[in-house]
């Protein structure tokens, strides 16, 4: 079945600190992959996207990700944050002739001052 | 101009009462969708439209009906409002079905 696993519910770090959220699929197909944000009292932004070629992907507000076939995996990165940051983030995943996409559970990221 | 428009941001409602949620997009897309987030932040795709056609009907109540009157339009009816419906209702929409889906701010519905 496919799915999606973000096995940290909550992630603390420090301002200025680097930061790593993890993200594993399970999907039959060449996944589509995305990382979402969504800020306290607001919708679900799109950080990031991977549908083929560079496995290292560039997003918003300084954020990448990786694609790592052989993991199954799509951990996004920062390397150092700011307290902005603190948010919900959604790993998702589909595959080109799907109707939907699938989000993860979600992991909730604190900043330490 | 927002992308993705809902309304209203905020409902606040007494058990049994009948209402409705609105969702404008304005970005052409052929695709819409209502998810439901709870209070633990999961998300649950309800319905999704395909300009006009429901594609996506999950185990939801038939409480909920969602409409179409166009591609630009998806609304979505609540009949009969119980206390489990309270959450925060998202609109979201997309060229294709696994592309970037683009999210409205959300309607938080309160079900007293």
């Amino acid at each position: 079945a496919q799915s999606v696993t973000q096995p940290d519910i909550h992630i603390t770090v420090s301002e200025g600190a680097s930061l790593e959220l993890r993200c594993n699929y399970s999907y039959g197909a060449t996944p589509y992959l995305f990382w979402y944000v969504q800020s306290p009292g607001q919708g679900l932004q799109l950080l990031l996207k991977y549908f083929s070629g560079d496995t290292l992907v560039q997003g918003i507000k300084g954020f990448e990700a990786e694609f790592k076939r052989s993991q199954s995996s799509f951990n996004l990165r920062k390397p150092s944050v700011h307290w902005s940051d603190a948010a919900e983030y959604f790993c998702a995943v589909g595959a080109q002739g799907d109707d939907k996409i699938i989000f993860g559970k979600g992991t909730r990221l604190h900043i330490l001052p | 101009d927002t992308a993705v428009s809902q309304t209203p941001k905020y409902l606040v409602t007494q058990m049994g009462n009948d209402k409705s949620i609105k969702c404008e997009q304005n970005l052409g897309h052929d695709t819409m969708y209502w998810y439901k987030q709870d209070s633990k932040k999961f998300l649950k795709i309800m319905f999704s439209y395909n300009n006009k056609e429901l594609i996506i009907n999950e185990t939801v109540p038939n409480r909920f009906s969602p409409k179409s009157p166009d591609k630009a339009h998806l609304n979505l009816h609540i009949n009969s409002l119980e206390l489990g419906d309270s959450a925060v209702y998202f609109c979201a929409s997309s060229q294709v079905g696994a592309d970037t889906q683009y999210f409205g701010p959300g309607t938080r519905l309160t079900v007293l």
